[in-house]
């Protein structure tokens, strides 16, 4: 079936700009996840959607970031006035969580965004 | 917050050999940790799993171990292949924290023929 997709692949962008990254997660996956991984480095949490509760911003490294999910599927992620350390590539996942069942994250193969 | 440490960085290997990853985590109520492999440009892939009531788990060539009591856990990979050259990464779930992950900082694994 299916994967998490996300979109643009790439992106370049000049500093001071804004960009929105986008993440279509596998149809039914009630939780949604943004991370960051910059170059040659782990996986940085950013933000994590569940159902229709708050989510979970502690992860966001500034107030230029920011997003949605929208109708319980789709998010974007927007950065305002893009600064050189936000290249990095960011990875959307997404899970099936019912109550306490773990549910292993399925990641996309994320947006490589590079500011220049 | 959870700190998740791994190690080494980089392993190289021969063709055929094992190979083995560590971690260890500091908050003890963790109570899950994958592991995921991730090849040039894409993203990561789970390849197994572990939950804190179980010591050890086996998926054909790959197994994970876990020391609940010293808060570290292994990836063993036997009879090495080239197609297992990647970058793997260890993980754990705060249950305090949703069902977010904390990762380790990544193994790039060379399969050396």
């Amino acid at each position: 079936g299916a994967g998490v997709s996300q979109s643009p692949s790439n992106k370049v962008t000049e500093k001071g700009k804004d960009v929105e990254l986008r993440c279509d997660p596998i149809s039914g996956h009630t939780a949604l996840y943004w991370y960051r991984q910059s170059l040659g480095q782990g996986l940085e949490f950013l933000i994590y959607f569940q159902g229709n509760s708050a989510p979970d911003k502690s992860g966001l490294p500034s107030d230029r970031f920011s997003a949605e999910r929208t109708g319980g599927s789709v998010s974007t992620l927007t950065i305002q006035r893009t600064q050189q350390e936000d290249s990095a590539v960011y990875l959307c996942a997404s899970s099936l969580n019912t109550g306490h069942l773990i549910s292993p994250l399925h990641f996309g193969n994320g947006t490589r965004l590079t500011v220049t | 917050g959870e700190n998740v440490e791994q190690h080494p960085s980089t392993l190289s290997v021969q063709e055929g050999d094992s190979a083995v990853i560590k971690c260890t985590y500091s908050d003890s109520a963790s109570n899950y940790f994958p592991w995921y492999k991730q090849e040039l440009g894409k993203g990561p892939q789970l390849i197994i799993d572990i939950r804190s009531n179980v010591g050890e788990k086996k998926d054909q060539r790959i197994a994970v171990t876990l020391n609940k009591t010293a808060k570290h856990f292994s990836l063993h990979i036997t009879e090495t292949q080239p197609e297992d050259s990647a970058v793997y990464f260890c993980a754990s779930r705060n249950t305090g924290g949703g069902n977010k992950l904390t990762f380790g900082t990544g193994t790039q694994l060379k399969v050396e023929l």
